[in-house]
Parts: structure tokens; C-alpha cells; sequence
């Protein structure tokens, strides 16, 4: 079946430290949505990508879709306090039902002052 | 825009007891999934409906689980009966009717079965 691993599964950084985690996928995909679960809440949108090689920011939060559209990565600049959660890809097969998202394993973030 | 409303937040029960989570999809939303998330096996799709009719249900684990969506404005996961291994947060989300759309997830619920 269809694999989706994020790394690293923790991690714990310094604030003001960058973060980046990283989603892969055994298939090709047709688009990818990030989520941010904040502790003890559900998970809600990020953003979602589409083409190939696609890069979008949004403030400091820069994703970006592989080239082969197989991976993604997010990535955080200077990390906050708020930005604490676990950060979820989640993927659109190209074949089979389009609308059955399936979620990566996750990664979950701490900051520290 | 009240969003995704799922009831109960919490619930306790035994083993052996039924258990029914209900949730109220955003208006106009075609969409609407159940989730399972767990530490050991994070965020499971159980099933998932468009305009009412389910559509896949190959991630509900055995016969004990059942989903139904008697009109657009909502839906009903059911367990009977409940086991310790059942205990879990239950999401329902929704989405619009287009391929990518996001979905928009209820506060979830929080299931301990002793």
C-alpha cells in the first residue's frame, strides 16, 4: 500500500533555530497539503501543492513539492514558541479515488525558549 | 462559519458498551471523513461519504465499526460493542466537492474504553 514517512518523527529546538521536516512517498502524487496540529487540538490547513518543483511561503514557513513529486519538505525560519505541533503532509495518490487523502506519520515539533 | 461540531468531546464507557460519535459537517460541504488518531498508528482514514453516500470503508477496522450519514448535515460513527483497544481521538472532517480541497476538521473525540 501507499507509504508516507516524514521525518525526523521529533524534534526539539531552540527558539530563534530553523526547523525543516521532510514527507516522502512510495508513488507519485497528483498534490500535497500540509497540516499543523497544535497539543491537545486537530489538525488544520496549511497549504497545498500542486505542480512540480513548486516552492510557496508563507511568512516564515517556505514548502516546497519535489521535482518528481515524490517528496516535500516545510521548512521554519527563526522557530517561535507558537509554532509548537506536529506537522502533517498529507497526500493525494494519482490513481485510485481522488479524494482519499491519506496523512503522513507526522512530525512533531518543540521549542524551547 | 461554525466549523466541524462533534459531540461528545469525551467519553468513558466499559468494555462491551456501545459507543456513538456524531458529528455536523460545515454547510455545503459534499465531504465527510473519519479519522482515528492514535500515538502507535497516527491518523487512520475509517471511511469517508460524498453527498451523503459512503464511499470507502476499507480503513474501518472490523465489523464492530459503522458509519452512516442519514442527510447532508450529519453523520454517526458507531462501535458495538467497545474494546480497551477502541480508545482513541475520533475526527470527523469535511471538504468542499473538488479535488484538493482541505479539510476542515472537528474539535475531535476523545474515546477511553475501560
Amino acid at each position: 500500500g501507499q507509504q508516507v514517512m516524514q521525518i525526523p518523527q521529533y524534534q526539539h529546538v531552540q527558539e530563534g533555530e530553523d526547523f525543516t521536516t521532510y514527507c516522502n512517498s512510495s508513488t507519485t502524487l497528483s498534490n500535497i497539503q500540509w497540516y499543523k496540529q497544535r497539543p491537545g487540538g486537530h489538525p488544520v490547513f496549511l497549504i497545498q501543492l500542486v505542480k512540480s518543483g513548486e516552492v510557496k511561503k508563507q511568512k516564515r514557513l517556505t514548502f516546497q513539492f519535489g521535482e518528481a513529486k515524490k517528496n516535500s519538505s516545510l521548512h521554519i525560519t527563526a522557530t517561535q514558541t507558537t509554532d509548537v505541533g506536529t506537522y502533517f503532509c498529507a497526500q493525494f495518490p494519482y490513481t485510485g479515488t481522488a479524494s482519499k487523502l491519506t496523512f503522513g506519520t507526522g512530525t512533531r515539533l518543540q521549542v524551547t525558549l | 462559519d461554525a466549523g466541524v461540531i462533534q459531540s461528545p468531546r469525551h467519553e468513558v464507557t466499559e468494555m462491551g458498551q456501545e459507543v456513538t460519535l456524531r458529528c455536523k459537517p460545515i454547510s455545503g460541504h459534499d465531504y465527510l471523513f473519519w479519522y482515528r488518531q492514535t500515538m502507535m498508528r497516527g491518523l487512520e482514514l475509517l471511511i469517508y461519504f460524498n453527498n451523503n453516500v459512503p464511499i470507502d470503508d476499507s480503513g474501518m477496522p472490523e465489523d464492530r465499526f459503522s458509519a452512516k450519514m442519514p442527510n447532508a448535515s450529519f453523520s454517526t460513527l458507531k462501535i458495538q460493542p467497545s474494546e480497551p483497544r477502541d480508545s482513541a481521538v475520533y475526527f470527523c472532517a469535511s471538504s468542499l466537492l473538488r479535488v484538493g480541497s482541505p479539510l476542515h476538521f472537528g474539535n475531535g473525540t476523545r474515546l477511553t474504553v475501560t
